[in-house]
């Protein structure tokens, strides 16, 4: 099956520092990438959508200039949390799409920012 | 907006069968998923369904019937390693997928 990466699993941050999380498709061209946020005990909230080449798309209450998203390549997404807050610590996840014929989206393991 | 609703958890006992409803209201809809999530991990993908009907996958099967926005889970035989979060997802008008709030099933002996 399709395979998504995400790095690093586990990131702790200071406030006021940035912190980059990458998403990869490994043996797939991923056209679209979205993002995830989701904190404990709750259920995944979508963040942003992004296809290759073009600037990304944000849900409402997302800020845009908070989180960067870039999807560079057909395998290649990051987000980029700003001026990281405390508040920001959560588990971010990102999925992928482009399998022709297949409706599914691939999530990746997961990473667990910690903002001190 | 989209509004889909899970119970938020659920008990069931090991080799029993359980049924896990699932409630949508969206804009637009363009397929009906069930992903299982274990605590810290990403979700995996169970079930997809697009027309109304029951789609069955060994012990689990996934039904919808899109005229009531409905959806539900069931899974047979229950083991201790079902114990995870269930989360009901629909995939909107513009192909974003919207999650339910997920519900934590735990299997007891």
């Amino acid at each position: 099956g399709a395979v998504v990466s995400q790095h690093p699993s586990r990131v702790i941050c200071k406030s006021g520092t940035s912190v980059k999380i990458e998403c990869r498709s490994l043996d797939f061209q991923a056209t679209t990438m979205f993002w995830y946020r989701q904190f404990p005990k709750q259920s995944l909230m979508l963040m942003a959508t992004s296809n290759e080449g073009s600037k990304a798309t944000y849900e409402q209450g997302v800020e845009k200039d908070k989180f960067l998203i870039n999807h560079a390549s057909l395998t290649l997404s990051t987000l980029t949390v700003t001026s990281a807050h405390p508040e920001d610590s959560s588990f971010y996840i990102c999925s992928a799409t482009g399998l022709a014929g297949v409706q599914e989206q691939y999530f990746g393991p997961g990473t667990r920012l910690t903002v001190t | 907006g989209q509004n889909i609703d899970q119970p938020t958890e659920m008990t069931a006992t090991e080799g029993a069968i359980v049924q896990i409803n699932c409630t949508y209201q969206t804009s637009g809809f363009n397929g009906l998923f069930w992903y299982q999530q274990h605590a810290g991990e990403a979700p995996t993908f169970l079930s997809y369904n697009v027309l109304d009907g029951l789609e069955e996958k060994g012990r689990f099967s996934s039904f919808l019937s899109r005229s009531k926005g409905y959806s539900y889970l069931l899974l047979k035989e229950l083991q201790m390693k079902d114990s995870a979060s269930y989360l009901c997802a629909v995939k909107g008008g513009a192909n974003n997928l919207f999650f339910g709030t997920g519900t934590r099933l735990t299997v007891i002996p």
